[in-house]
């Protein structure tokens, strides 16, 4: 099992720009959640899907970001456009729903950095 | 509303000494606790979770946590530290109102001396 993959592991761009974050999640899993890890605020949820479908997307932080999930295998995270304080960790995690302590799988993470 | 708070930033032991990381939780259903850990450049991995079988919970690498009602703690420990357990470690509660969503704490980081 490779696990949660993500890519590119770190992303350097120039306010303004157009980044996409990309995220294939673990074979079967059904939920695929999008996190944002900085110094200040922590680990916090931006949005998760359910078979494919945004469920919550309550912690996105304003239109600059987008997320879509087309296929099972697939989903991505846009920033458009990108701004200094988007400076984080994003980590993509997924999971299957097997009960209510179900517990979801990390990918290592984008370390992004918009100068 | 749920949240977890980590009692500590930082903690510093000695290499085989015990490690104990402090955790306190509020939730207004019967929670479901984890510990998560990361390790430098790294994503986070399960060291152990709370499902309501067993108030005592083992982990991997030696970890074990006790969720603790009266006290709303779900503390983590170790009887001795590894070199490789230097990383920052994450309490995090999801309960059955919401059990989609995972609220973390802020970490603690724990360092391991020789």
């Amino acid at each position: 099992d490779a696990g949660v993959i993500q890519s590119p592991r770190h992303e350097v761009t120039e306010m303004g720009q157009e980044v996409t974050l990309r995220c294939k999640p673990i074979s079967g899993h059904d939920y695929l959640f999008w996190y944002r890890q900085t110094m200040m605020r922590g680990l916090e949820l931006l949005i998760y899907f359910n078979n494919n479908v945004p469920i919550d997307d309550s912690g996105m932080p304003e239109d600059r970001f987008s997320a879509k999930m087309p296929n099972a295998s697939f989903s991505t995270l846009k920033i458009q456009p990108s701004e200094p304080r988007d400076s984080a960790v994003y980590f993509c995690a997924s999971r299957s729903w097997t009960g209510p302590t179900d517990t979801q799988y990390f990918g290592p993470g984008t370390r992004l950095t918009v100068l | 509303a749920q949240s977890v708070t980590q009692l500590d930033s930082h903690v510093s032991v000695s290499e085989g000494t015990p490690v104990l990381l402090r955790c306190n939780y509020s939730s207004s259903y019967s929670p479901s606790l984890f510990w998560y850990v990361q390790h430098p450049n790294k994503g986070l991995q399960l060291l152990l979770k709370y499902t309501s079988a067993a108030t005592l919970v083992k982990g991997i690498n030696g970890f074990e946590a006790e969720f603790k009602k009266s006290e709303t703690s779900f503390h983590l420990t170790k009887p001795s530290a590894h070199m490789s357990d230097a990383a920052e470690y994450f309490c995090v509660v999801s309960d059955m109102g919401g059990y989609n969503k995972l609220i973390f704490g802020a970490g603690t980081r724990l360092a391991v001396h020789p």
